[in-house]
């Protein structure tokens, strides 16, 4: 069974769109981490939520920790070819080192 | 610059010839992943080190075995590759509880 869904799998947006990937889990998440991966390439740190309702932002790209931890959600604000990949949340699923990755959601931007 | 390095980018064995991955890294992290991607999907938990402590994925095959000699090198040992082993190969480095830090990945292909 998978730990974490994504939704959706894909999107294809217009360059200056707005956009919301979420992360769900069943399970209480210790930490709950966003990553981006271009094709054949290995992935970026983009963000890591600890606390329930905590709520991180980087240039145009905002990701939250609902306050039961078990949902994140990553908002890009107008979005731009650059943000064009492959999205993958990742969490601790239990205490230690454990780490799972979602199902993924990949971006298309149009110009 | 501090960071995760993967050798080789590519490799290309054959079909039941033992092949070896490696990963080192100059972050001085104690934990190390070892992740395998196939198309398409997100990158699975093969197994990891936390220091010295080898903790193997219950679904990883014994086909896959790792050493890690010291902090800074771990390698991934492929004892009989199959067809179904061509995959993408991450390794990722942590401090304990904290955002992961990927290498580029190695591309194996299995003829």
């Amino acid at each position: 069974s998978q730990e974490l869904e994504q939704s959706p799998q894909s999107l294809i947006v217009q360059e200056g769109k707005n956009l919301t990937i979420n992360c769900t889990s069943s399970k209480t998440l210790y930490g709950l981490y966003w990553y981006k991966q271009k094709y054949g390439e290995g992935l970026i740190f983009l963000m890591m939520l600890q606390k329930g309702g905590e709520e991180k932002s980087h240039e145009k790209i905002t990701a939250k920790l609902d306050e039961k931890k078990q949902q994140s959600s990553l908002h890009i604000t107008a979005s731009q070819p650059s943000h064009a990949g492959i999205y993958l949340c990742g969490a601790d699923m239990r205490r230690g080192n454990q780490f799972y990755f979602g199902t993924g959601t990949s971006l298309t931007v149009i110009p | 610059d501090a960071m995760v390095i993967q050798n080789p980018r590519y490799q290309v064995t054959q079909f039941g010839k033992p092949v070896t991955l490696s990963c080192s890294q100059t972050l001085n992290h104690n934990v190390m992943y070892w992740y395998q991607q196939k198309s398409s999907q997100a990158p699975k938990l093969l197994f990891h080190y936390y220091d010295k402590d080898f903790n193997n994925e219950a679904d990883t095959p014994d086909n896959f075995q790792s050493r890690r000699p010291n902090t800074s090198f771990c390698f991934l040992d492929i004892r009989s590759p199959g067809l179904g082993d061509a995959a993408m190969y991450l390794c990722a480095t942590s401090r304990k509880g904290y955002e992961q830090y990927f290498g580029p990945g190695t591309r194996l292909t299995v003829t």
